[in-house]
């Protein structure tokens, strides 16, 4: 298994709805990312886990909230959110936690818009 | 903070041209990966450099890394339509750790 899985496709949900995203990957890395993109920008970090642990937290706001179950999973926790939180949500891993240098293998992403 | 400047943002080509889009960064990196987004889709890695003057090619592909690790560039020569997206530079510094700093993207269209 070569590839790094996300539910749902998409989502809609109000202001005031909680819902996760899912991030599945089998290959055995231990490096774990959550973006965020916007239409015809790039990928902005929101979320590095390395080994199961939060290594990175780029000043995301708090109605967004990660959790790493275990190594093949990551999830995003979501609520309260604005408008303009409404994005693709990627997902990424890469094989070693460290400062390694390798290829992010990203999810097909998440679309998410808030009403 | 750091920053990968990347041009052009846009670049329509007629099929069979070449096209190249350019990266530059403030700092020194410790490599530089370069991803391929099509439209609708997550972006998909393509290769990574990490030394000096490196020069690496994918059939129509060729991407180089600055001497200085600073700049980078990816060139296409004779495009087809199945080149069409938007490719994205993106630079890891040891400061940075496992963070991709991406450029900005140039987005390619072709017309047969």
């Amino acid at each position: 298994d070569t590839e790094v899985t996300q539910t749902p496709k998409h989502l809609v949900m109000g202001m005031t709805n909680k819902k996760s995203l899912k991030c599945e990957q089998h290959m055995g890395h231990r490096a774990m990312y959550w973006y965020k993109q916007k239409a015809k920008k790039p990928p902005e970090l929101m979320f590095v886990y390395s080994y199961e642990k939060l290594s990175i937290n780029e000043s995301v706001p708090s109605r967004f909230s990660p959790e790493c179950p275990n190594s093949s999973l990551l999830n995003l926790h979501l609520h309260a959110l604005q408008p303009e939180d409404s994005a693709l949500y990627l997902c990424a891993s890469t094989p070693t936690g460290g400062s390694s240098y390798n290829e992010q293998f990203f999810g097909p992403g998440t679309r998410l818009t808030v009403l | 903070g750091q920053q990968v400047m990347q041009i052009p943002q846009y670049q329509h080509v007629q099929e069979g041209e070449d096209f190249t889009t350019y990266c530059n960064s403030s700092t020194t990196l410790s490599n530089i990966q370069w991803y391929k987004q099509r439209p609708g889709g997550h972006p998909v890695f393509l290769i990574q450099l990490v030394k000096s003057g490196e020069v690496k090619k994918q059939k129509r592909l060729t991407f180089q890394f600055g001497e200085a690790k600073k700049n980078s560039s990816l060139h296409i020569t004779a495009t087809q339509t199945t080149d069409v997206g938007t490719y994205f530079c993106a630079g890891q510094t040891d400061q940075a750790g496992t963070a991709l700093i991406f450029g900005k993207g140039t987005t390619l269209s072709v017309s047969s």
